[in-house]
């Protein structure tokens, strides 16, 4: 079975460009998770995916936003990037939400200068 | 609110050394699950366990064990026997039942080194 696949691997962006990152849940898993890990904050909580509606959100601002396609795929969106979004982006997918185990694709590493 | 504490940051052992991490959670819900995931060089998090906060029993499996008291509000985890494949970051994470949501709150994370 494959596992949860995210794109692009790797990202540079300049400050106040946008960015869309990619996930790819495992077959048959409906919930998609993002979070965010950086060496100062650790990993943080973005926003939860269920049958597209989002049903949970973390603590960040508008720019970040995400949305859930008929097929469980998920995108992150960031705009006007800030060099303080450099970070570590880790989706996770389950087969429901709740307390179902989460499993985490290789994340995507965007860069902002 | 919840919150997750992993006192210790980083921890070097010599290969067959035992080890143990700490985790200890704060949660209002009485109902939840706890975590610990690993995460290796790669960058992947690896799922290695969920106990719910009604099952204290202790966990072995292989070299892994874990040690749940909810009286001590302490989820700790020991390997035996450490190999050099073991060194990785290891994260603790709690998820409240309420909401049925899957929102996980880890821990800073624990690095773990062990030398040959």
């Amino acid at each position: 079975k494959a596992g949860v696949t995210q794109t692009p691997r790797y990202l540079i962006k300049t400050r106040g460009q946008q960015v869309t990152l990619s996930c790819s849940p495992i077959s048959g898993h409906r919930s998609v998770s993002w979070y965010q890990q950086t060496p100062g904050q650790g990993l943080q909580f973005l926003f939860e995916y269920f049958s597209e509606t989002q049903r949970n959100k973390g603590n960040f601002p508008g720019r970040f936003s995400g949305r859930q396609f008929s097929n469980s795929r998920s995108e992150m969106n960031v705009s006007t990037l800030e060099l303080g979004d450099s970070a570590l982006y880790l989706c996770a997918s389950s087969i429901g939400t709740g307390m179902s185990e989460q499993f985490f694709g290789p994340g995507t590493r965007l860069t902002v200068l | 609110a919840q919150k997750v504490t992993q006192a210790q940051t980083e921890i070097s052992v010599v290969e067959k050394e035992d080890v143990t991490l700490d985790c200890v959670y704060e949660t209002r819900d009485t109902t939840y699950y706890l975590f610990w995931y690993k995460q290796p060089p790669s960058g992947e998090l690896v799922f290695l366990i969920r106990r719910n906060s009604f099952d204290e029993q202790n966990e072995i499996s292989g070299r892994y064990s874990w040690n749940f008291q909810k009286s001590t509000s302490s989820f700790n985890f020991t390997i035996t026997a450490s190999q050099v494949v073991d060194s990785a970051v290891y994260f603790c994470a709690l998820s409240e039942a309420a909401g049925a949501n899957s929102k996980l709150t880890f821990g800073k994370g624990i690095t773990l080194s062990v030398r040959p």
